[in-house]
């Protein structure tokens, strides 16, 4: 059973670019959660995908996005690339339904904005 | 609004020492409780989990945490540290009920160092 995949690994772009991150939940979940992990930080949460909607967001600026597809896989897009997005891009996947509530990750994404 | 605090940036343990690692949280809700580990350049992996049964809870690798209400702590422990336990660890809590949002609120992270 594939665990939270994410790809690419590592990505660099530069100021004024856009990006797009992409993540495919663990067998069984629907439901997707983007993080932005700055260096020496806890993860911060961005949103929250369930049925193809956006179902929360943190405290993010509108040049972030994201969009889910039928198979519950997501992406994230980046616009207008700033200096200060460059951190670790963190999927998590877990089940609407289910009890505990717990969220699985994936190994992340390493955007670096030069 | 649901926060975590975790005590202290760096912890060092000589190895085979016991391991504590603390987290206090503040929840308006009874809240879900979490321990991720995290090592160099990778994502997170969940240690352990209080979703309100059991108040002492066991995880991966030996460690366990002990869900205090009258303290909102959940700290998280091992009796006898090993070289591989070197990693940051993640507090987390989350709030709500199962069937709706699911935010998850992170600590800072306490990088844990054994000392052989």
């Amino acid at each position: 059973d594939a665990g939270v995949t994410q790809s690419p690994t590592h990505l660099i772009k530069t100021r004024g670019q856009q990006v797009t991150l992409r993540c495919s939940p663990k067998s069984g979940h629907d439901t997707v959660s983007w993080y932005q992990q700055a260096l020496g930080q806890g993860p911060q949460f961005i949103f929250q995908y369930y049925e193809e909607e956006e179902r929360q967001r943190g405290n993010f600026p509108d040049r972030f996005s994201g969009h889910q597809f039928p198979n519950y896989s997501s992406e994230l897009n980046v616009n207008a690339l700033l200096l200060g997005d460059s951190a670790l891009y963190l999927c998590a996947s877990s089940r609407t339904d289910s009890s505990t509530d717990t969220q699985y990750f994936g190994p992340g994404t390493r955007l670096t904005v030069l | 609004a649901q926060s975590v605090t975790q005590l202290g940036s760096h912890v060092s343990v000589s190895e085979g020492a016991l391991v504590l690692l603390r987290c206090n949280y503040s929840s308006s809700v009874p809240p879900y409780l979490f321990w991720y580990v995290q090592y160099p350049n990778q994502g997170l992996q969940l240690l352990l989990k209080y979703t309100s049964a059991a108040t002492l809870v066991k995880g991966i690798n030996g460690f366990e945490a002990e869900f205090k209400k009258s303290e909102t702590s959940f700290h998280l422990t091992k009796p006898s540290a090993h070289m591989s336990d070197a990693a940051e660890y993640f507090c987390a809590v989350s709030e709500g009920d199962s069937g709706g949002y699911q935010k998850v609120t992170f600590g800072t992270g306490t990088k844990l160092q054994v000392i052989p």
